[in-house]
């Protein structure tokens, strides 16, 4: 059964630039769309976007012009990167596949971590 | 590309029915037949319920249901139990090639 744990820190200061990393286990990164998603406290999900093994890429727009994401196969990783963090980006961040039965529901997902934005 | 809408709360007994509604446009929820629903437990890892409008993953219960009408995808739970008690979400894939998420329902099971 595949597994995915998110790492990343905990505090990140505003205008700072938030890196998190997802590791997959169980199975390999390869042939799959990895995502990113977040829930700021008392709010909903919101999608952040996806890669592929392959580097292919696709970002909400909304956060577009701030994501940076990236895989690495020979660690069965894949990371997001975003910037000029502010409070409003505190949130729990979520790694996700999706589902083997439809490229269009994410079937797996991490315990989540909480990035809180302070100074 | 706005959430879709669901009601903030819903609640029901032991044993009965409730339903979980999820309203979009025709360019998400009414285009597509793309919507899933996600069940989140605090401190636990998200679980799909239900995806491509009314499919259930190996190992959901039959007891979950879902259907659309139009703009508007529903989640059906029948002979409601505690463990069901939870956050659902719903989502659905949009002609903006991007994912969006409903605002979220607490289901309360009293």
């Amino acid at each position: 059964q595949v597994q995915l744990q998110e790492s990343g820190p905990g505090l990140v200061k505003p205008s700072e630039t938030l890196s998190l990393t997802c590791t997959v286990s169980g199975g390999s990164i390869s042939d799959y769309q990895w995502n990113w998603i977040r829930q700021p406290p008392g709010k909903g999900l919101e999608w952040i976007g996806y890669i592929y093994d392959s580097g292919s890429t696709n970002y909400n727009p909304s956060l577009k012009s701030r994501i940076t994401m990236s895989a690495d196969t020979s660690k069965n990783q894949f990371s997001l990167k975003l910037s000029s963090m502010t409070a409003a980006d505190t949130a729990v961040y979520y790694c996700a596949r999706n589902s083997q039965s439809s490229f269009f529901s994410l079937g797996h997902w991490g315990q989540g971590t909480l990035v809180t934005v302070s100074s | 590309q706005s959430a879709l809408t669901q009601p903030a709360s819903v609640s029901g007994s032991p044993g009965q029915s409730i339903t979980i509604s999820c309203t979009g446009t025709s360019s998400d929820v009414g285009g597509y037949n793309y919507v899933s629903w996600y069940q989140l437990h605090p401190g636990k890892v998200p679980k799909l319920m239900i995806y491509d409008v009314s499919h259930r993953p190996s190992g959901v219960s039959n007891r979950l249901s879902g259907s659309k009408s139009g703009n508007t995808a529903s989640l059906t739970i029948s002979g409601l139990q505690a463990e069901d008690e939870a956050d659902y979400y719903c989502s659905s894939y949009t002609s903006s090639n991007i994912w969006v998420f409903g605002g979220g329902t607490k289901l309360t099971v009293l």
